[in-house]
């Protein structure tokens, strides 16, 4: 079975930084490529970035490009998304999903929290 | 940017019936079009791929149609468990976008 765990989310300063990990198992991870997908408390879905299986092209929304980084470790299983200068509207869960590249988002983690606030 | 634009915003049905969720994509997508379902504090979940195709697990009830701009998702026979809302989401062009939603809502 596929599992995607995400963890590193929570409240951070304007201004700030924090780093999400995905946690994959149950498919060959260094196969897929990866995406993070956010959603704002009571609102729709946003894709973030994805990063191609190897060599690391990755993908980024205007939103957040020059401010977040997509990154992978193959021998661990484990996406990660750094975030930095970190505003208001960043808030929202953020969910790691396979696929986005060749094939649609399935399956989705349970989604990590990160709230943006003074 | 491609904009889908799914209508009605909120679709009210009771159980047994029929429902249509339209997406409208701003340009040609050919059939890179699938839609999600979901459920009150719960990720979002496949249904529907390459704008036809069910995934995994996904009730025959469920099934997309179109091709280019215009899509539909159809649930033949409301169940209970089917009230939720609904998203497209296209992967024909970077970056990849949603539309903004359907909530089907228990009439």
């Amino acid at each position: 079975e596929v599992q995607l765990l995400e963890s590193g989310g929570g409240v951070v300063q304007p201004g700030g930084s924090l780093r999400l990990s995905c946690a994959a198992s149950g498919f060959i991870f260094r196969d897929y490529f990866m995406s993070w997908v956010r959603q704002a408390p009571g609102k729709g879905l946003e894709w973030v970035s994805g990063i191609r299986a190897t060599a690391g092209t990755t993908y980024y929304a205007d939103s957040v490009k020059g401010r977040f980084t997509i990154s992978r470790d193959n021998s661990k299983n484990t996406l990660f998304l750094e975030m930095n200068s970190l505003r208001a509207e960043d808030t929202a869960v953020y969910y790691c999903t396979k696929g986005g590249y060749n094939y649609d988002f399935d399956p989705w983690g349970q989604g990590t929290l990160v709230t943006v606030s003074s | 940017e491609i904009v889908l634009t799914q209508s009605p915003a909120t679709l009210s049905l009771s159980p047994g019936e029929r429902a249509t969720l339209s997406c409208r994509a701003s340009q040609s997508i050919s059939s890179y079009l699938a839609w999600y379902q979901q459920k009150p504090g719960q990720a979002p979940r496949l249904l529907i791929y390459g704008s036809f195709n069910r995934a995994t697990g996904i009730p025959a009830r469920f099934s997309g149609s179109g091709s280019g701009t215009d899509f539909t998702l159809t649930i033949s026979s409301l169940e209970p468990e089917d009230f939720a809302v609904y998203y497209c989401q296209q992967r024909s062009n970077w970056p990849r976008t949603f539309g903004q939603g359907t909530k089907l809502e228990i009439k």
